[in-house]
């Protein structure tokens, strides 16, 4: 059981938007910044999104992310089939003074 | 740019210590940031290990701290992991990764796959 909740899996067809949301409390996401990681198969993850909505160099701005009180959520816009994934959040818990993550969420492009 | 590339056994048995080397090319280790271990068992999500500080100072995963070691070798900016008395339940890919200090993690390396098996 994760410390983060997020959907297990989403769909959407090519050029369409998807969101995934990531749960958390203010031990963690309600008070601590919030990173997704996209994990292409058979590959590391890759940070896509870090300090809440801040997209790294080289990360296209169809991937933005935002929070608000103890939820965060990834948005995907014009969805192409190359962002088949599975997609993580992370943050630090304050309480169990340690990084969290959710438990994944695997993007199907139809 | 900055590389990690972890090494170690890809076979363990049981109630044995795993060791990995994650060597780190292109930045220091002592200069700055977090340096950290994070494994995912096979078909399943990310669960954080611990960290090494670039001011010498390590934390644990309080789930794991009873078996983790991290430590540095400076001079060749090589980070390791011991966990003791492995069980099937630590089979996983592990991956050492930089956190910034606001905890996100860039670059990571590739992984390296331990499988704990008699």
């Amino acid at each position: 059981q994760s410390v983060l909740t997020q959907p297990p899996s989403v769909s959407a067809a090519p050029g369409q938007t998807v969101i995934i949301s990531c749960s958390g409390s203010s031990s963690n996401v309600g008070n601590n910044f919030v990173s997704w990681y996209q994990q292409l198969p058979g590959t590391a993850p890759q940070v896509i999104i870090y300090d809440n909505n801040e997209r790294p160099l080289g990360i296209p701005d169809r991937f933005s992310g935002s929070k608000s009180g103890t939820s965060a959520t990834l948005g995907i816009t014009g969805l192409q089939t190359g962002d088949e994934a599975n997609y993580y959040c992370g943050t630090w818990d304050s309480t169990l003074s340690a990084v969290v993550f959710g438990g994944g969420t695997k993007l199907t492009v139809l | 740019q900055v590389q990690l590339q972890e090494s170690g056994p890809g076979l363990v048995r049981p109630s044995e210590t795993l060791s990995l080397i994650c060597a780190v090319s292109g930045y220091p280790i002592t200069a700055s940031y977090y340096w950290d271990w994070i494994r995912q068992p096979p078909g399943k999500g990310l669960e954080w290990i611990g960290s090494f500080h670039y001011s010498g100072s390590t934390h644990y995963n309080p789930a794991l701290k009873s078996r983790v070691t991290i430590s540095v070798d400076r001079p060749n900016d090589q980070l390791s992991l011991k966990l003791t008395s492995v069980t099937a339940a630590d089979t996983a890919v592990y991956y050492c990764a930089r956190r910034s200090r606001t905890n996100w993690f860039d670059p990571w390396g590739q992984g390296a796959l331990v499988t704990v098996s008699s």
